[in-house]
């Protein structure tokens, strides 16, 4: 399958700081990526997404990068609150539009 | 809001039953999605459905069946369960179309083959 990889397993920060967690993908054909955050015991929950013809696109504290020319992808928390602690884990799109891949994974800790 | 609802939360079955795990859709979205998902691995897809009656294999669709008769429900079958398909499944739907769209994921049914 594809990579979808996270540069680090467990992010600890401080409430109310910003938080940037990174994705990294291997198909320079992947033109659709997505976000997802999954509390303990629920299903993912979407969070943002963003298309290969951008490099940014901004939700409600949150902010995701498109580096296309390294293949990297990252999502920017601001303000950190507890209610963000999760697992956050990206998705690409390559070719098939029914199919996405998933990355294993980030688990945020958020430190009151 | 999108509202996608599995029909257990947990479940417990022995080696060799048959299991039905059920999941339903509210929003009219033409695609469902039946995942696994496991410590370390990530989300992998067993199979989908991109219309009635539809489906395509996904990455992992050994030991696994689906079924959709109707637009909004889309059931996944352990033809006949073994320990190696304990897990978290979870199912999702999304708009159709040659446009990949964001899925929306049930609660999960976390399955336990003893």
């Amino acid at each position: 399958g594809e990579s979808v990889g996270l540069h680090l397993p467990t992010l600890s920060v401080q409430e109310g700081d910003n938080s940037i967690i990174n994705c990294a993908y291997s198909n320079s054909a992947s033109d659709y990526f997505i976000w997802y955050k999954q509390e303990s015991g629920k299903g993912p929950q979407f969070i943002i997404d963003i298309r290969s013809n951008m490099d940014k696109r901004q939700g409600q504290r949150v902010t995701v990068l498109l580096n296309k020319t390294v293949k990297h992808l990252s999502l920017q928390i601001a303000a950190t609150q507890p209610g963000d602690s999760a697992v956050y884990f990206c998705a690409e799109n390559p070719y098939n539009f029914n199919k996405f891949y998933f990355g294993s994974g980030t688990k945020l800790n958020v430190k009151p | 809001d999108v509202k996608v609802t599995q029909s257990s939360r947990y479940l417990v079955k022995r080696t060799g039953e048959k299991v039905f795990l059920e999941c339903v859709q509210d929003m009219d979205h033409e695609n469902m999605f039946w995942y696994r998902q496991d410590p370390g691995l990530g989300l992998r897809l067993i199979y989908f459905s991109y219309d009635v009656k539809m489906k395509e294999k996904g990455d992992i669709p050994e030991g696994y069946s689906v079924s959709r008769e109707k637009k909004e429900r889309f059931s996944l079958i352990l033809e006949s369960a073994s320990t190696n398909q304990t897990s978290m499944y979870l199912c999702a739907s999304s708009l159709g179309g040659r446009t990949a769209y964001e899925q929306y994921f049930g609660p999960g049914t976390r399955l336990t083959v003893t």
